[in-house]
């Protein structure tokens, strides 16, 4: 089946810093990628949408300075949370899908936490 | 409004049974598609099952079966002989338009954990 590989797995770092996630697709062109943020014991909440060659698509309410995404080729996204401060600590995690009605496949997702 | 309802925050199931778990949603869209994933405690997040709007028959992936209703707009999925290993959340999750337009964003549920007990 189709695999997304996410890096790191767990980061913590001081306030300040910026942070910068990788999610790949491993065995297909991914035309869209997805990043979303988790809270504890809540559902998945989308940041934004990317699309391989053109600028992301952010959600209402998440602040596209704070989070930037970049999705250079098709197998390939990065996040980058700049200027981490401890309220930005969360689960994010991102997804990848192909062409037609495939699914979205999602990677294992990165624990941030910020000190 | 929301989009996609589960209203079991969590439940208990003994080991060997089957366990329903409700997913209702609202659309305008005459095209969709409807997921479920599970999410052990891990974090990953497991696709299980599709059901696109306009497909005639129930999906079913091994021992995951989606009961689908679509004039009450409900999408339940079942998990028949349930394993200690079937322990996690569960999210159902609704993307609107045609199937070819799979770039189009999820809509999550809350999620409704699952504790299999032995």
């Amino acid at each position: 089946g189709a695999v997304v590989s996410q890096h790191p797995s767990w980061v913590i770092c001081k306030s300040g810093t910026s942070v910068k996630i990788e999610c790949r697709s491993l065995d297909f062109q991914a035309t869209t990628m997805f990043w979303y943020r988790q809270f504890p014991k809540q559902s998945l909440m989308l940041m934004a949408t990317s699309n391989e060659g053109s600028k992301a698509t952010y959600e209402q309410g998440v602040e596209k300075d704070k989070f930037l995404i970049n999705h250079a080729s098709l197998t390939l996204s990065t996040l980058t949370v700049t200027s981490a401060h401890p309220e930005d600590s969360s689960f994010y995690i991102c997804s990848a899908v192909g062409v037609l009605n495939q699914p979205q496949h999602f990677g294992d997702g990165t624990r941030l936490s910020i000190l | 409004a929301q989009k996609i309802t589960q209203t079991q925050p969590g439940m208990f199931v003994q080991e060997k049974e089957a366990v329903t778990l409700d997913c209702t949603y609202d659309t305008s869209d005459p095209s969709y598609g409807l997921f479920w994933y599970k999410q052990p405690s891990s974090g990953e997040m497991i696709f299980l099952i599709y059901q696109g709007s306009y497909d005639q028959q129930n999906a079913t992936e091994g021992r995951y079966s989606l009961n689908f209703q679509k004039a009450r707009k409900s999408a339940n999925l079942v998990i028949s002989a349930s394993q200690l290993g079937d322990s996690a959340m569960y999210f159902c999750a609704m993307r609107e338009g045609p199937p070819k337009a799979a770039g189009n964003k999820l809509t999550f549920g809350g999620g409704t954990r699952v504790l299999v007990k032995p």
